[in-house]
């Protein structure tokens, strides 16, 4: 069964802060890995793609994978208010160009 | 906005009715998608669609019917619906490695 595991939240940050969100696979044969960002009532939002070992930042999201540990990562350095919501991990197979599995999502709270 | 559209934006629905999701995108890709997002579960995958073939169809109970005319449009049909069914339905495309959603269509059974 492939997994895509989060852990719920909240996770409660103060502004300014640096937010760490996890994530876990279970699936080694996992070759792309994304971040998305999901506001209350709205659709999930690709923020970051990432797909060999290592870091990979953009703007204050900074992702990193570590495949043998089987995890992706997502920090938000400086977080503002605005960066309350959920967050959703999902991977792809290799092999498996159309099929994403996604995580349940961790919510983050950034506190002003 | 993502380029993919999707309407109703809001549906109430008996169980006895009859009712289709639209979803449409403008981003040239070949690859389209419905999910359905219930409160603090995963999104669930429920139909893909390549090069508007269906490739993937995750166990979704009969009730759920896709079409997909072109690599623009998909449709999701509904009919005999359960109360369980309410839930987020989002239709998602994709080029090679990225998925795009519409803004989701939120549908209560009643």
């Amino acid at each position: 069964q492939k997994e895509v595991e989060q852990n719920s939240g909240p996770l409660s940050v103060p502004e300014g802060a640096i937010a760490s969100l996890n994530c876990t696979y279970s699936d080694r044969g996992s070759q792309s890995f994304f971040w998305y960002r999901q506001y209350s009532g709205k659709s999930p939002e690709l923020i970051m793609s990432i797909y060999s070992n290592g870091d990979k930042e953009d703007g204050r999201f900074t992702a990193q994978l570590n495949k043998a540990s089987q995890y992706v990562s997502l920090l938000i350095r400086d977080s503002q208010p605005s960066d309350s919501a959920t967050y959703l991990c999902a991977v792809r197979l290799a092999g498996n160009f159309n099929k994403f599995y996604f995580g349940s999502g961790t919510k983050l709270n950034v506190k002003p | 906005e993502t380029g993919v559209t999707q309407t109703p934006r809001h549906l109430v629905m008996g169980m006895t009715n009859k009712k289709s999701l639209k979803c449409e995108q403008h981003l040239g890709h070949n690859a389209m998608y419905w999910y359905k997002q219930s409160a603090k579960k995963p999104l669930e995958l429920m139909f893909v669609y390549n090069f508007k073939e269906q490739t993937e169809n995750n166990s979704v109970p009969s009730r759920f019917s896709p079409e997909c005319p072109n690599s623009s449009h998909l449709f999701l049909h509904l009919h005999t619906l359960q109360p369980e069914d309410s839930a987020l339905y989002l239709c998602a495309s994709s080029q090679e490695e990225t998925q795009y959603f519409g803004p989701g269509t939120r549908l209560l059974v009643l």
